[in-house]
């Protein structure tokens, strides 16, 4: 069974720029999420996606960042304009419902800001 | 915030079986216990949850004391490949999903 698929896995670009990022879950997983990790602490949810609508997005900056998961399967996540403190890592997960359902994780997106 | 508090690390021998404590005094009677894994430059990944028993898989056991006011993840041989930072949550089962990430313990398994 393939696992999240995440690209790039790497991006370095200056402030003010924008980017984006891309997650494909595990087929047939109807949630997931998105989480920044920055450097030396866990990851923190930024938003959940139950198919394509959002659960929860209330520790996303609304102001520069969104996202959408059009179709209920591939998601994408973007930055704009960004700022130095956005460096981290954007992991993207899935699981096959929420609640108790384990959520399985992508390799990541380490995201530089100069 | 996170509700559970963990050492920032421990180490462990190549062989013997590390002991990860995590304590949760404030854990609700619907909230479960989870444990995750991080190895360097990966992203987290399921080890084991429970609700009030023991549980074990093949990879680890989950010891639960019985007011649920703690918890000890043992993996019962290290391996070099063991190494990585550990995270215990505690979550709602039913009720949305998210996982909420405290700083974790990193284990080092020493050859």
């Amino acid at each position: 069974e393939a696992g999240v698929a995440q690209s790039p896995r790497y991006k370095i670009i200056e402030k003010r720029q924008s980017v984006a990022f891309w997650c494909n879950p595990i087929s047939g997983h109807a949630t997931l999420y998105w989480y920044q990790q920055i450097l030396g602490q866990g990851p923190k949810l930024l938003i959940q996606f139950q198919n394509n609508g959002v659960v929860d997005d209330s520790q996303l900056p609304k102001d520069r960042f969104s996202a959408e998961r059009l179709k209920g399967v591939d998601s994408t996540l973007k930055i704009q304009p960004a700022k130095l403190e956005d460096s981290a890592v954007y992991l993207c997960a899935s699981s096959y419902g929420p609640g108790e359902y384990e959520q399985y994780f992508g390799p990541g997106t380490r995201l530089t800001v100069t | 915030d996170a509700k559970t508090t963990q050492p920032p690390s421990m180490d462990c021998a190549e062989g013997r079986a590390a002991n990860l404590p995590c304590n949760h005094s404030t854990i609700s009677g619907n909230e479960y216990v989870y444990w995750y894994r991080q190895i360097h430059s990966q992203g987290p990944q399921y080890i084991i949850h429970g609700l009030k028993n023991n549980e074990t898989n093949e990879m680890a056991s989950l010891i639960i004391t019985e007011d649920r006011k703690s918890s000890t993840l043992i993996l019962p041989h290290a391996t070099l490949r063991d190494t990585a930072v550990y995270y215990c949550i505690v979550r709602v089962g039913n009720q949305g999903g998210k996982l909420i990430f405290g700083q974790g313990t990193e284990l080092s398994v020493k050859p």
